[in-house]
């Protein structure tokens, strides 16, 4: 049984196009993330959402919009893609943010080209 | 600001031996929790131990051992008899009091026959 599935596992587009990165988890956990690992391997948090409600943005352009339609979806959809946006975006979930304890399982990543 | 610090960028070891992956962080949080996780070739993020800031007991799970040291705010990661198969990106990360998991810069590792 997959636990954390994203779509699709390689993405090559053009700059300037939109383009969407589905992910859905299927162990009952309330809070989902994504991350962006670049070309140098770095892990970073881009944003985090709790039982559909976001709680982390970090500091990223407006052009990356989250979208929770339920807990156990987090899609993300990326506007007017630039030659920096080439990376791997890795979904993630945890049981609940709040109590720091809880492990985040991460997807099988999506590798994002923009040519 | 929390920080997780992995000095080691690249180890190549021979197959069987022993070989420690070193991890220094930093944080304000007198409660939190230190994570280990595996990257292999094929990409995906392999979570590996969670430690809590109180529990300063070492782990053992087969040919893997994790050593945390408060005092010098460490988490190092050892790999017994190393295998092929233990060839990956190993990352050290830090869970903050905003929800967020701090990856230090992941330490690559090479395991040759």
């Amino acid at each position: 049984d997959t636990a954390v599935s994203q779509t699709p596992k390689y993405l090559v587009t053009q700059m300037g196009n939109d383009k969407s990165i589905k992910c859905e988890q299927n162990l009952g956990h309330d809070t989902m993330y994504w991350y962006k690992q670049d070309s140098k391997k770095f892990l970073k948090i881009m944003f985090s959402y709790n039982n559909k409600e976001l709680i982390i943005n970090e500091t990223v352009p407006n052009r990356f919009s989250p979208k929770s339609p339920d807990k156990a979806h987090l899609n993300l959809h990326i506007n007017s893609l630039e030659l920096g946006d080439s990376a791997v975006y890795f979904c993630a979930s945890s049981q609940d943010t709040g109590l720091y304890t809880d492990t985040q399982y991460f997807g099988p990543g999506t590798r994002l080209t923009v040519l | 600001a929390q920080k997780v610090t992995q000095a080691q960028t690249e180890i190549s070891v021979v197959e069987k031996e022993d070989v420690t992956l070193d991890c220094v962080y930093e944080t304000r949080d007198t409660t939190y929790y230190l994570f280990w996780y595996k990257q292999p070739p094929s990409g995906e993020l392999v979570f590996l131990i969670r430690r809590n800031s109180f529990d300063e007991q070492n782990e053992i799970s087969g040919r893997y051992s994790w050593n945390f040291q408060k005092s010098t705010s460490s988490f190092n990661f050892t790999i017994t008899a190393s295998q092929v198969v233990d060839s990956a990106v190993y990352f050290c990360a830090c869970h903050s009091n905003t929800g967020k998991l701090i990856f230090g810069q992941g330490t690559t590792l090479q395991v040759k026959p």
